[in-house]
Order: C-alpha cells, then sequence, then structure tokens
C-alpha cells in the first residue's frame, strides 16, 4: 500500500518560486505516475501536471506550462513540484496523488501562502 | 478540454435519507468517471471509479451510475460522517484531468 508524504507548509512572496516535495513509501516507485492537484481556499480541485518517474517525461495543463516543472529522484522514491513568478493566486494547498487515472491515495498537502 | 458540472451546488438532506448527486460531461467520457469526498481540512478520498466501482474500504452505501455524459452518486441511509464535499472526475481524455466545482453536502 503505496503512502504519499508531502513536505511543510510555505509562505513565499510573489514573483518567488516553491518547491513542494512528494515522498512515496509502500510499493514499487517508479512504475506508476504522481500527479500534482491543486485547491485554492475554498475552491475546487485542479489539476497541475504529472509524470511517471521511469520515464519521467511530465506532462501539464496547459494553463500552467512555462511555470511549472515537476521532477523525480528516483534514489530517494520523491516527486517534486517547483512553481515559479508565484502570485496571490497561486495561495493553495497543493496535493500530490498517484495517478492510476482516479487518483488513489493522495498526499496530506501543502499549504502554500504568497503574501508580500 | 472536457467540463465537468455537478449538481446542485449544496445538498441538504436529514440523517437517514438517501442523497442523489449528479455530474455531467460536456462529451462523452465512457465509464472513466470517479467520485470523491472531501471533509474539511483532508485530502480528497477516492470513493468510486470506472462510474460505478467502490473503492477499497469504501461502504455500500455508496454507489455509482452513468456512463457516456450524465453520471449520479447515490449515498443511501445518510450518516453523519457523509456530510461533506463530493467532487467528480473525468480521466478518459488528458491532459488535463478535469474536475466538476463540487457538491456540499449538509445536514437539513
Amino acid at each position: 500500500q503505496v503512502q504519499l508524504v508531502q513536505s511543510g507548509a510555505e509562505v513565499k512572496k510573489p514573483g518567488s518560486s516553491v518547491k513542494v516535495s512528494c515522498k512515496a513509501s509502500g510499493d514499487t516507485f517508479n512504475t506508476y505516475p504522481i500527479s500534482w492537484v491543486r485547491q485554492a481556499p475554498g475552491q475546487g480541485l485542479e489539476w497541475m501536471g504529472g509524470l511517471i518517474p521511469i520515464f519521467a517525461t511530465p506532462n501539464y495543463a496547459q494553463k500552467f506550462q512555462g511555470r511549472v516543472t515537476i521532477t523525480t529522484d528516483e534514489s530517494t522514491s520523491t516527486v517534486y513540484l517547483e512553481l515559479s513568478s508565484l502570485r496571490s493566486e497561486d495561495t493553495a494547498v497543493y496535493y500530490c496523488a498517484r495517478d492510476g487515472g482516479p487518483f488513489d491515495p493522495w498526499g496530506q498537502g501543502t499549504l502554500v501562502t504568497v503574501s508580500s | 478540454e472536457i467540463v465537468m458540472t455537478q449538481s446542485p451546488a449544496t445538498l441538504s438532506v436529514s440523517p437517514g435519507e438517501r442523497a442523489t448527486l449528479s455530474c455531467r460531461a460536456s462529451q462523452s467520457v465512457n465509464s472513466n468517471l470517479a467520485w470523491y469526498q472531501q471533509k474539511p481540512g483532508q485530502a480528497p478520498r477516492l470513493l468510486i471509479y470506472g462510474a460505478s466501482t467502490r473503492a477499497t474500504g469504501i461502504s455500500a452505501r455508496f454507489s455509482g451510475s452513468g456512463s457516456g455524459t450524465e453520471f449520479t452518486l447515490t449515498i443511501s441511509s445518510l450518516q453523519s460522517e457523509d456530510f461533506a464535499v463530493y467532487y467528480c472526475q473525468q480521466y478518459n481524455d488528458w491532459p488535463p484531468y478535469t474536475f466538476g466545482q463540487g457538491t456540499k453536502l449538509e445536514i437539513k
């Protein structure tokens, strides 16, 4: 049974970047896709992108193209989400999830607050 | 991009009664439709995938139906722990995966 544990909350200035991690345990890491989904305060769920670690070729939602980078470190079974040029609208909880089409399981979420 | 539309936005139901939530896709997603439950401060939890298959450990009170563009999540005999926000998601045509805007199920 895979478990996903994310890094802790971040506070960032507008224009800066943030890098959130998602560490997998309990199952073969590099053969299943991991996706990132975010949720702004009081809002719904929004898919940002994902990749299959063994291939390390990401897919990104068009909305985030040019600002988002998803990478993997197979040696530590960790997937990273980096979002650049942060603005206040990027304040959200960022989730990683195993992507089998449906997402299951999910990480616990990482709150990223963008504020001057 | 496939647009997912859920209705109603808020549903008020009494404990012990049945709740019926709807999800419509802007084009066919076949049966590649999932339902999630989210409680405040928690990550979403997968309830249903393949439109009608319950995920591991999910109560038989939860059932899903539909195919193509029209889907339904039914929760029979509502219990206190069922009051939450529910999202549908299509995974037939991606990127991007897309979610509905959610239905809040509240106690009447």
